[in-house]
């Protein structure tokens, strides 16, 4: 089966820089996705990581390293706008279907 | 302009009532899903169907029962609702080759009383 570890919460102050981690445990691995989802709202698709390495997406980046089975999610200038829920994800082949398995989630709380 | 959308958006009914909720997306994806978001925001699939067809039933009660007349309406009936039924119900939409990449509707919140 997969397990997906995340922080359960992190707090950061307007204009810094934040790293939100997540360790998987997989018996197949493709890639790690992040999503982001504000309260009341629904889950966005973030980034996907298939290789090792660092993705950026303007104030948005994600790593990855396949043989930790480590990857974080690092948010720069931070904003207010930017306190949500963070889940990273893995793919889980259960026979010949794919699905999604989500991580607990990590609640940013950005402060002025 | 709406990619993923879901009916209704609130639901408050009494216990051992049937209810439904209905989901279209106009994405031109051939996947769509069902999860279910508890109170601790863990997010779990419940069902998949690609091009109609069931691909993914993940041990949930049968009192839940999928319906996809096309590739891009996934409906989700439940009957004889429960307590522990209160979630948030959302439904998703992926290309069959991009499970990782979902595009989820707004969700619909459903408190049983």
């Amino acid at each position: 089966g997969q397990s997906l570890e995340q922080p359960s919460e992190v707090t950061a102050v307007e204009g810094a820089i934040v790293q939100i981690n997540c360790t998987y445990q997989t018996s197949g691995f493709y890639g790690l996705s992040w999503y982001q989802q504000h309260d009341g709202g629904a889950p966005t698709f973030l980034s996907y990581n298939a290789l090792d390495g660092l993705e950026e997406t303007g104030r948005f980046s994600s790593f990855l390293s396949r043989s930790d089975s480590y990857g974080y999610l690092l948010l720069q200038e931070l904003q207010m706008k930017d306190s949500a829920s963070y889940f990273c994800a893995v793919r889980d082949r259960g026979g010949a279907t794919n699905k999604l398995i989500f991580g607990t989630g990590t609640l940013l709380a950005v402060q002025p | 302009d709406t990619a993923v959308s879901q009916t209704p958006k609130y639901l408050v009914t009494q216990m051992g009532n049937d209810k439904s909720i209905k989901c279209e997306q106009n994405l031109g994806h051939d996947t769509m899903y069902w999860y279910k978001q508890d109170s601790k925001k863990f997010l779990k699939i419940m069902f998949s169907y690609n091009n109609k067809e069931l691909i993914i039933n993940e041990t949930v009660p049968n009192r839940f029962s999928p319906k996809s007349p096309d590739k891009a309406h996934l409906n989700l009936h439940i009957n004889s609702l429960e307590l522990g039924d209160s979630a948030v119900y959302f439904c998703a939409s992926s290309q069959v080759d991009s499970t990782d990449t979902q595009y989820f509707g707004p969700g619909t919140r459903l408190t049983v009383l």
